[in-house]
């Protein structure tokens, strides 16, 4: 099977623009969650989807929103950038997503997005 | 508030020696506690799962033990190799119905030749 897929690789935005990041996740897992990953702050959880409802939502400004669409592709969107933004985001994905019970997450490779 | 220590933010160690690493959480009752290594410049990958029923869980060099009375987990890795050399995170859920998986700030490993 094909891993979880995250494009593009690399972005570099300026303050103020928005960007959208998309996230394929293994064939038959209906779960995906997003997550930012910075050196200060480690990784921090954004949100949860399934079956295109967001089911969680971590401590993140408006500015990050999410969608999941019927063929269980995910893509985040971050409106009017801050320099703040510039992090790796990770999506992963499981079958059912992180319930208490035995689903391990898979990860993509990330984007590495900069905001100058 | 709900935290998740891992015991320091590096960690040297000699090839062939066992490989310590310590995950301490406070104000969660998870259900089960993940182990993860990462790359740079890469997405973590999944180690180990072991559930609060369980007191320890094996994987060829891979060792992870998990008390709830002290909320507390320990990874070892035995013989250690530079191969080993990676940051792991620990995570937990954060409870029934939360859908969220929540990570420490990882430990970054090195294995000294």
């Amino acid at each position: 099977k094909a891993g979880v897929t995250q494009t593009p690789r690399y972005l570099i935005k300026t303050r103020g623009q928005q960007v959208t990041l998309s996230c394929s996740p293994i064939s038959g897992h209906r779960s995906v969650s997003w997550y930012q990953q910075t050196p200060g702050q480690g990784l921090q959880f954004l949100f949860e989807y399934f079956s295109e409802t967001q089911r969680n939502k971590g401590n993140f400004p408006g500015r990050f929103s999410g969608r999941q669409f019927s063929n269980s592709r995910s893509e985040m969107n971050v409106s009017t950038l801050e320099l703040g933004d510039s992090a790796l985001y990770l999506c992963a994905s499981s079958p059912q997503g992180p319930r208490g019970g035995t689903d391990t997450q898979y990860f993509g490779p990330g984007t590495r997005l900069t905001v100058l | 508030s709900q935290k998740i220590e891992q015991n320091s933010e590096a960690l040297n160690i000699q090839e062939g020696k066992t490989a310590t690493l310590t995950c301490n959480y406070t104000n969660y009752s998870p259900a089960y506690l993940q182990w993860y290594r990462q790359d740079p410049g890469r997405g973590p990958v999944f180690l180990l799962l072991i559930r609060e029923n369980e007191k320890e869980k094996r994987k060829e060099r891979l060792k992870v033990t998990f008390d709830t009375t002290l909320k507390q987990s320990l990874f070892h890795i035995t013989a250690s190799q530079p191969a080993d050399s990676a940051t792991y995170l620990c995570a937990l859920d954060s409870g029934a119905g939360s859908y969220q998986l929540t990570f420490g700030k990882g430990t970054k490993l090195s294995v000294i030749p």
